[in-house]
């Protein structure tokens, strides 16, 4: 079975603060992503790698990086946290990218 | 833009019943399509997908249907029991989003005991 896992399932942090949200996966998947989900938006696309050192803006990248220095690790960056950064940061990685997506079990995040 | 909805954000069922939950999709161009299951504070879980080939995929006690020409997908969880209460979404993949996984808003799945 694929596992994702993510370091952290909630997070309390304050508003200016430097946040590390960090996924790791097992199974060997080219490609990882980064989801925010927040009610009645859905799942949003903030960024995702289809290679180590590769990165791609998805829909909402604004206020957040990301880094992959090994296959296996995909870490999200908030660089100065603010309020409208609360939500769940769910990670996901596929082996090819129209293929299916494993989840991580998310990241329940509150900024102060 | 391209969409993927669903018709009802909460179904409630009869434990023992079964369970249809739909989808609308508005890109004609997809070609692959993936329902997921969602408990509470869990992240989203892979139940069933299908290929724009085929018009029915069956799982255990799941079955997912494709029309194609309505552009709309179901999913059919046969026997609800309680542990299928959880928030299902369907996501679209291919055509002109190309990679992009495009996800529903959800549906809410209450079973009663």
């Amino acid at each position: 079975d694929v596992k994702v896992t993510q370091s952290s399932r909630y997070l309390v942090k304050r508003t200016g603060e430097k946040v590390f949200l960090e996924c790791v996966q097992d199974m060997d998947h080219e490609n990882m992503f980064w989801y925010r989900q927040d009610p009645g938006l859905g799942l949003r696309l903030i960024y995702f790698s289809y290679d180590v050192k590769m990165k791609e803006k998805g829909d909402i990248p604004e206020g957040y990086s990301v880094s992959r220095e090994k296959k296996e690790r995909f870490s999200l960056i908030l660089e100065s946290a603010s309020t409208n950064q609360t939500s769940m940061y769910l990670c996901a990685s596929s082996y090819r990218l129209q293929e299916t997506q494993y989840f991580g079990p998310g990241t329940r995040l509150l900024v102060l | 833009g391209e969409s993927v909805g669903l018709h009802l954000p909460t179904l409630s069922v009869q434990e023992g019943d079964n369970s249809i939950i739909n989808c609308a999709y508005s890109n004609s161009a997809s070609d692959y399509f993936i329902w997921y299951k969602q408990e509470s504070g869990k992240g989203p879980q892979f139940i069933i997908d299908i290929r724009s080939n085929m018009d029915k995929r069956q799982g255990q006690r799941v079955t997912v249907l494709l029309n194609k020409t309505v552009k709309h997908l179901s999913l059919q969880i046969a026997a609800t029991q309680p542990g299928d209460s959880a928030v299902y979404f369907c996501a679209e993949n291919g055509g002109t989003g190309g990679f992009k996984t495009i996800f529903g808003a959800g549906t809410r799945l209450f079973v009663k005991a």
